[in-house]
């Protein structure tokens, strides 16, 4: 069964370093996300993604933050100078169409920042 | 804006029991609802959806829902609750008329008594 891999499953930096977590979403799915879980909490939308530009984006969301889809199957989620605060589960999420909405996850990249 | 609110975030209930998670919506179109399931360390899996055909849907693992448009309503049930039922739940709202993001509730833990 087709599924959304997400690389690495955990990293660890320290505070102030650039972050690049990798997706691999379901090949044909056109629409693209990342969310956010901060540890206990819920599950934040962050971006979405589709014909190679943001559709959408959240207040979470700012400079410090990027996402970029660099070839045919990779969409990656760049945080620069990482903060304490950004330490969370960040899971990467594809839909093959807005009219059903399903999103299928990966399992996740947990990142923390020291 | 679109939102759901779960009622309580922690639901214990003993083997062989009713599941009733609750949860409210909030949406200015007809939205599409869905729960979804998180097993510890794992992604969110669809346990269904709602997508203005059936108001009563069935999913997966035995659980379904029932869409009420009169209260707002999309409490997630299950008859005989089982050890492996055992998890976070969330439910969601998308917009049917677009919108590229699903929004999640703060999530209900299911913990499962034998």
């Amino acid at each position: 069964e087709p599924e959304v891999t997400q690389t690495p499953s955990h990293q660890v930096t320290q505070m102030g370093q650039e972050v690049i977590l990798r997706c691999v979403p379901i090949s044909n799915h056109l629409y693209f996300y990342w969310y956010r879980q901060i540890l206990g909490q819920k599950v934040e939308f962050l971006v979405s993604f589709y014909n190679n530009e943001i559709s959408e984006k959240s207040e979470i969301f700012d400079d410090q933050f990027s996402v970029e889809r660099p070839d045919g199957s990779n969409f990656t989620l760049k945080i620069r100078s990482t903060k304490l605060e950004d330490s969370a589960m960040y899971f990467c999420a594809s839909s093959e169409s807005l009219r059903t909405g399903e999103l299928f996850f990966g399992e996740g990249s947990r990142l923390t920042v020291l | 804006a679109q939102s759901v609110t779960q009622l309580g975030s922690h639901v214990s209930v003993s083997e062989g029991a009713l599941v009733l998670l609750r949860c409210n919506y909030s949406s200015s179109v007809p939205p599409y609802l869905f729960w979804y399931v998180q097993y510890p360390n794992q992604g969110l899996q669809l346990l269904l959806k709602y997508t203005s055909a059936a108001t009563l849907v069935k999913g997966i693992n035995g659980f379904e829902a029932e869409f009420k448009k009169s209260e707002t309503s999309f409490h997630l049930t299950k008859p005989s609750a089982h050890m492996s039922d055992a998890a976070e739940y969330f439910c969601a709202v998308s917009g049917s008329t677009g919108g590229f993001k699903t929004i999640f509730g703060a999530g209900t833990r299911l913990f499962v008594k034998a």
